[in-house]
């Protein structure tokens, strides 16, 4: 298995611009998360997924974020519009089972917004 | 306020030096988790504790969840500069994963 399929790897756009993150699963995993890193931060749930259902969002910044997942093997992050403060790397990861089960992470994607 | 509070927040050490760092939390957690980020990447399990009072060990590296399982600590005997990276501790709580800031270790040659 490739593991956990994440795109674009780098993103630079402009304040204002929409920002479409993308991710592919492990064949078989029916948990999906969403987390967001930054130095000030840390590593942050955005929302996660189960059975290609949405359990918990309460992590999404507001309403400029939202995440969907048509299917058990593709889910995006969007930013519309975008703020330079949503400079981040967004990760993927996905599991089997319930929450706390282990999580196989994405390489991340690594978004820059000027 | 973090929940998982990890120690020291930075360490650089020389190759063959021992080293610990630290996972606290005034909560009770039914296991913890440990992984290690390098740059560019995502984080990768190394451990996961479930007993209190629990050993486990991976090479030189040898992680124990404390007695209350309200903490942990990962030790690294004779490190080398492949120990390099970030190193996270993870707990379920409110029925989420969360994770503490890390401790970014460097080790020198």
């Amino acid at each position: 298995d490739a593991g956990v399929i994440q795109s674009p790897r780098h993103e630079v756009t402009e304040m204002g611009q929409e920002v479409t993150l993308r991710c592919k699963p492990i064949s078989g995993h029916n948990s999906l998360f969403w987390y967001r890193q930054t130095m000030m931060r840390g590593l942050e749930l955005l929302i996660y997924f189960n059975n290609n259902v949405p359990i918990d969002d309460s992590g999404m910044p507001e309403d400029r974020f939202s995440a969907k997942m048509p299917n058990a093997s593709f889910s995006t992050l969007k930013i519309q519009p975008s703020e330079p403060r949503d400079s981040a790397v967004y990760f993927c990861a996905s599991s089997l089972g319930q929450v706390g089960n282990v999580l196989t992470f994405g390489a991340g994607s690594r978004l820059t917004v000027l | 306020t973090q929940l998982l509070e990890q120690s020291p927040q930075f360490l650089s050490i020389q190759e063959g030096e021992n080293l610990t760092v630290y996972c606290n939390s005034s909560s009770v957690f039914s296991s913890l988790q440990w992984y290690r980020q390098e740059p560019g990447e995502g984080p990768v399990l190394l451990v996961t504790v479930v007993t209190g009072g629990e050993v486990k060990k991976l090479k030189r590296l040898t992680f124990q969840f404390g007695d209350a399982r309200k903490d942990s600590s990962l030790h690294i005997t004779a490190a080398q500069p492949g120990d390099t990276g970030l190193y996270l501790c993870a707990g379920v709580e409110g029925g989420k994963l969360i994770f503490g800031q890390g401790t970014e270790l460097s080790v020198k040659p």
